[in-house]
């Protein structure tokens, strides 16, 4: 497709259990973003890259989330051992340009609900 | 984290208004997008400003890129029912990150 698609759509996860989060960003996008968005909130950034290098990843809550994107273009979120407090909406959104600024298209998200 | 003030948070309005709302910030942005959110979507694009003062068109939808480059405004002209939604600003400061303002959500009533 022309889009970004994200996958799965939505994930159930227990407490503890890791889970794998995936973008595939538009074709020869060289920016890929991935951000959290908690319910009525507006998203909040995590971590970007520019082709295969991860340039900033301030917004990573802790440790347990990672990102990778080792070819430079599709990219997988990580999140090891889920806690509740992880429950959000992952979006992910890809850019023509490096180092952002141009415009950025978003994918559908990922809702991951942790029980 | 870090997020932009938008205002209104939410209004109601009658189909065949027309709607503004803003986006403020305390620093200082080299580019502006204005994103619209349907439920149980990601955020659309709708306009991208990338230059103090530009005004921008895109159908019903006008915005501008503030003189100060610290705020953006975002109008929407005769407003109809699927204008409905949640519509973002985000600012790019230069460095990598946009910073997503907390969103306008708007109810269109026919």
């Amino acid at each position: 497709g022309a889009g970004v698609s994200q996958s799965p759509r939505y994930k159930v996860a227990k407490r503890g259990q890791d889970v794998a989060l995936r973008c595939d960003p538009i074709s020869g996008h060289v920016s890929l973003f991935w951000y959290q968005q908690a319910l009525g909130q507006g998203p909040e950034f995590l971590t970007y890259f520019q082709n295969e290098a991860q340039l900033d990843k301030s917004g990573l809550p802790s440790d347990r989330f990672f990102a990778e994107r080792p070819e430079g273009s599709v990219s997988t979120l990580k999140i090891q051992r889920t806690q509740q407090e992880d429950s959000a909406v992952y979006l992910c959104a890809s850019s023509l340009g490096g180092g952002g600024g141009t415009e950025a298209f978003f994918g559908q998200g990922t809702r991951l609900t942790v029980v | 984290g870090q997020q932009l003030n938008q205002s209104p948070q939410s209004m109601f309005i009658q189909e065949g208004e027309d709607v503004s709302m803003n986006c403020t910030s305390s620093s200082i942005f080299n580019t502006w997008l204005w994103y619209k959110q349907d439920p149980g979507e990601g955020p659309v694009l709708l306009i991208a400003l990338y230059k103090a003062g530009e005004l921008t068109s895109n159908g019903r939808l006008t915005a501008q890129f503030g003189i100060t480059r610290k705020d953006s405004f975002l109008n929407i002209s005769a407003s109809i029912p699927s204008d409905v939604g949640i519509y973002f600003c985000a600012g790019h400061l230069g460095t990598y990150k946009y910073i997503f303002g907390t969103g306008t959500r708007l109810k269109v009533l026919a």
